[in-house]
């Protein structure tokens, strides 16, 4: 079945750079996601690449993706301590019903900034 | 901005209660989404909507749980009776697509059953 792994804690300290890894197992996923999560709130789409292409930029935020090994990754350059929170990264799948899909997420990645 | 509402934000309740959960996803979204997301966890999909119509709900205890979006725009997710193990966030999310490719989220509704 469709499984997404991730590494459950990254420490960074302010100013560096950040990278949450994660691996996924559905080779057919059309696209793949990274969500930010602060304490007691919903989850932000951060951003998300299409399965065709090997990297994305948005800012500070950088998307690598290697099909091949089915492996994730986002980068956070000059992380702040307000980056501090869980990141998920999901794929999305085929659901139940012809024509739709739906994401299955790992288990978040929690990024903790200190000065 | 557009946003997925929710409510209420935070639930307690005792077992053998019942709970309802209301989500209004942001206007012009088709498709409706339930999650239960347990601490420690990533959300996991309980009831997909396409419109009015149920479309996925293998992952919903039907036992105890359901849901509905009668008129095809705000949908209400019930618990009856609820349980220990309920106690998780429930998140609601929307999207234009029917692929689902872009799904926003609600700020979640907090159940705490005692």
């Amino acid at each position: 079945g469709e499984d997404v792994e991730q590494s459950l804690f990254l420490s960074v300290r302010e100013g560096d750079s950040s990278v949450i890894n994660c691996t996924y197992t559905d080779s057919s996923s059309t696209y793949l996601y990274w969500y930010k999560q602060e304490p007691g709130a919903g989850l932000q789409l951060l951003t998300y690449i299409f399965s065709n292409m090997d990297m994305k930029q948005d800012q500070r935020l950088t998307v690598l993706l290697n099909k091949k090994d089915k492996h994730l990754s986002l980068r956070i350059a000059d992380t702040q301590t307000g980056d501090s929170a869980i990141y998920f990264c999901a794929e999305i799948t085929p659901g139940e019903a012809g024509g739709y899909n739906k994401l299955i997420f790992g288990a978040g990645t929690r990024l903790a900034v200190h000065p | 901005e557009a946003e997925v509402a929710q409510s209420p934000r935070y639930k307690i309740t005792e077992k053998s209660q019942a709970v309802a959960f209301w989500c209004d996803p942001i206007s012009g979204h088709a498709t409706l989404y339930w999650y239960r997301q347990i601490l420690g966890q990533g959300p996991e999909l309980l009831v997909q909507f396409q419109d009015e119509s149920v479309v996925d709900d293998s992952q919903l205890p039907k036992d105890r749980f359901s849901a509905e979006r009668l008129k095809g725009v705000d949908s209400t997710l019930k618990i009856q009776p609820a349980e220990l193990g309920d106690s998780a966030m429930y998140l609601c999310a929307s999207s234009f697509s029917t692929s689902g490719n872009e799904q926003f989220f609600g700020p979640g509704t907090r159940l705490t059953v005692l």
